[in-house]
C-alpha cells in the first residue's frame, strides 16, 4: 500500500486562486520531505526540500514567496501555490523518506484556468 | 550525485524479459544504484536498489557490473502494466537527500 499520501489528486481553479497541496507520510516519520514539479513529457524537477520545524530550502529559480512550504509535523508537509497563474499548471509530486528508500506520492495535477 | 545515461526508449514483447541498461561510469564507492518507474500520471514507484551486489525482489532483479560503472534492471516477465518510464538514479545513502531524475527510459511492452 501507499506509504506517502498526497491530496488532492487533481485541482482545477481560476487564475489568482491559492491552492494548498498536502503530503503525508503514513506509518513512518519523515523529518525531510521533497517537492517536485513535472511538466508534460519532462522529468521531475526538484522545487524544494521541506524540513520539519524549520524553513524549506528552495532550488534556484523557484520563488519561495509563491510556493509556500510548511512542514509542521513529522508526517505532514504542505505546499501552497499562491496567486496561481496558468503557467503554474503542472504535476506536483511530493516524496518522503523514513528508514526505507524514498517513496513518492501519487501527485497532484494542478490546472489553472 | 553521479550522472546516469539510459536509452530514451525500448520495446519489449509481453511475457518476455525486459532488460533496461544504465551507465554510471563516474559512480563513487558510497553511491547506491536506485531504480524507480513512473506510470503515466502517477508518482514514481520504487523498484529496487543496490550497492555492489546483485539484488532481486518480487518486482525485478538488479545486476551491477563488478566495476560498478553500469547496471541492468531486469523485469523477468514483462506485462502490459509494466509500460512506464524507468529511472536509474545513483546517490549516496542516508536521510535527507533528494533524488535527481534524468529523462529515464520509456519502456513500451507490446502485446
Amino acid at each position: 500500500g501507499a506509504v506517502v499520501s498526497q491530496h488532492p489528486s487533481r485541482v482545477i481553479c481560476k487564475s489568482g486562486t491559492s491552492v494548498k497541496i498536502e503530503c503525508r507520510s503514513l506509518d513512518f516519520q519523515a523529518t525531510t520531505m521533497f517537492w517536485y514539479r513535472q511538466f508534460p513529457k519532462q522529468s521531475l524537477m526538484l522545487m524544494a526540500t521541506s524540513n520539519e520545524g524549520s524553513k524549506a530550502t528552495y532550488e534556484q529559480g523557484v520563488e519561495k514567496d509563491k510556493f509556500l512550504i510548511n512542514h509542521a509535523s513529522l508526517t505532514l508537509s504542505t505546499l501552497t501555490v499562491t496567486s496561481a497563474h496558468p503557467e503554474d499548471s503542472s504535476f506536483y509530486i511530493c516524496s518522503a523518506r523514513g528508514d526505507q528508500p524514498q517513496h513518492f506520492g501519487d501527485g497532484t495535477r494542478l490546472s489553472i484556468l | 550525485d553521479a550522472k546516469t545515461t539510459q536509452p530514451p526508449s525500448m520495446d519489449c514483447a509481453e511475457g518476455r524479459a525486459a532488460n533496461l541498461p544504465c551507465n554510471h561510469s563516474t559512480i563513487s564507492g558510497n553511491e547506491y544504484v536506485y531504480w524507480y518507474r513512473q506510470i503515466h500520471s502517477q508518482g514514481p514507484q520504487y523498484i529496487i536498489h543496490g550497492l555492489k551486489n546483485n539484488e532481486t525482489n518480487e518486482m525485478a532483479s538488479l545486476i551491477i557490473t563488478e566495476d560498478r560503472k553500469s547496471s541492468t534492471l531486469i523485469l523477468p516477465h514483462a506485462t502490459l502494466r509494466d509500460t512506464a518510464v524507468y529511472y536509474c538514479i545513483v546517490r549516496v545513502g542516508g536521510y535527507g537527500q533528494n533524488f535527481v531524475f534524468g529523462p529515464g527510459t520509456r519502456l513500451s511492452v507490446l502485446p
